[in-house]
């Protein structure tokens, strides 16, 4: 299946201050997905992009999928407390068919001091 | 509410018990995914239900483990003499239809002692 690598890990921000995890693969993606985890919660869907270069906006969070398709980003402005959670890229099998298998990656915990 | 149950919640067991987790998906929602989730991975893939058809099966998904969907709706995860690495959150996800967001469940979060 397509690995998909995220940095950082772990990001620890003061309330206010800008975040951005970042989502890299080695090969074509033919679409990225992000989701959030919140702690002791599951995974919910944020976003898909699927074109080159495809920019959403959703309030304070903007998604970026990269010209080659081998890179994503997800960049919170003015963090909010609400905003704690882990956040997943995820990209779905190009194995054809109609399996939508994804494979996330691991994921970058934030936190934010209030 | 999700509109993906999972059940049961949380399951302790001692190691080489079975256990048997169920989802009931979004009604609409054709296409069935089981994943585990570990401590600080992302949720890693077992395997795909396409109505009561299962098409797609992980190679983390050993003999020991079963799934089943039948008539399409609810799905059953079976896990037979459980060991304690297989200590982890058990997730549903559905997905409809021409959709491609996966709708998880808050999933089955099992202990092996």
């Amino acid at each position: 299946g397509q690995q998909v690598m995220q940095i950082p890990q772990y990001q620890h921000v003061q309330e206010g201050e800008d975040f951005t995890t970042y989502c890299n693969s080695s090969t074509t993606l033919s679409n990225i997905q992000w989701y959030k985890q919140r702690p002791g919660g599951h995974p919910v869907f944020l976003i898909q992009l699927v074109k080159s270069g495809e920019v959403k906006k959703q309030k304070r969070l903007t998604f970026q999928f990269g010209e080659a398709k081998k890179n994503s980003s997800l960049h919170i402005t003015a963090t909010q407390t609400t905003d704690v959670g882990t956040y997943f890229c995820a990209s779905r099998s190009n194995s054809g068919g109609s399996n939508y298998k994804l494979t996330f990656g691991k994921g970058t915990l934030l936190t934010v001091n209030p | 509410d999700t509109g993906v149950s999972q059940d049961p919640r949380h399951k302790i067991t001692k190691r080489g018990q079975n256990v048997t987790f169920r989802c009931d998906p979004i009604s609409e929602h054709n296409r069935l995914y089981w994943y585990r989730q570990t401590l600080g991975q992302g949720p890693e893939f077992l395997t795909y239900f396409q109505n009561e058809a299962q098409l797609e099966k992980s190679r983390l998904l050993s003999d020991r483990f079963s799934a089943e969907r039948p008539k399409g709706s609810f799905s059953t995860l079976e896990i037979q003499r459980t060991e304690q690495g297989d200590s982890a959150m058990y997730l549903c996800a559905t997905l409809a239809v021409g959709g491609y967001g996966y709708t998880f469940g808050s999933g089955t979060r099992l202990t092996v002692v």
